[in-house]
């Protein structure tokens, strides 16, 4: 079985400009997370989908970040316009609810989005 | 509000000796913690996790958490440390049951000397 994919690996933009990022959960996952992580702090939720529903988007830093779930499968994660303090590491994660009640999150490889 | 604190931001030990790293954290809710590694160039890899039951937990790759609520800790530990165990680890922990966001600690890298 495939595991959290995210598109692309690295991405160096410059800023002002536009960055599309993209996760592909797990199949059959209804939850859906980013996270990320700037130089040296900690990993920080930004947002949770649950299909195609934001069930908690309080960690989005301001109305620059846009994030989308297409028919509750891939979702996207758009930074429009990309500031410097926006480099860093950007997680994607999925989970379900596992046969003893709990959810466990699968982590994707992370995207390097890189602003100059 | 859910908090974690990972005291130690870098840990070297020798190879075959004692892993010790520390994690303390917060929680209003009974919490579902977490240790998660991630080596160089690659994703978040979960080792193990603690819900309910057992207080001992063992995970991946030999690595072994104890939960203490009287001491509100899941020190992550591993007998004999190996050249491959050099990663950057985090703990972290969620509400219970739920399937709300994971609070992160700020990380522990671990080195590991020949």
């Amino acid at each position: 079985e495939a595991g959290v994919t995210q598109f692309p690996s690295h991405s160096v933009i410059e800023k002002g400009q536009t960055v599309t990022l993209r996760c592909d959960p797990i199949s059959g996952h209804d939850n859906l997370y980013w996270y990320r992580r700037v130089m040296g702090k900690e990993i920080k939720f930004l947002l949770h989908f649950v299909k195609e529903s934001k069930q908690d988007e309080s960690g989005m830093p301001n109305n620059r970040f846009l994030a989308e779930r297409t028919g509750g499968t891939y979702s996207t994660l758009k930074v429009q316009p990309a500031e410097l303090e926006d480099s860093g590491v950007y997680f994607c994660a999925s989970s379900q609810l596992l046969a003893g009640g709990s959810y466990e999150q699968y982590f994707g490889p992370g995207t390097r989005l890189t602003v100059t | 509000a859910q908090s974690v604190t990972q005291l130690g931001s870098h840990v070297s030990v020798s190879e075959g000796a004692l892993v010790l790293l520390r994690c303390n954290y917060s929680s209003s809710v009974p919490p579902y913690l977490f240790w998660y590694v991630q080596y160089p160039n690659q994703g978040l890899q979960l080792l193990l996790k603690y819900t309910t039951g057992a207080t001992l937990v063992k995970g991946i790759n030999g690595f072994e958490a104890e939960f203490k609520k009287s001491e509100t800790s899941f020190h992550l530990t591993k007998p004999s440390a190996h050249m491959s165990d050099a990663a950057e680890y985090f703990c972290a922990v969620t509400q219970g049951s739920s399937a709300s966001k994971i609070i992160f600690g700020s990380g522990t890298r671990l080195s590991i000397r020949p």
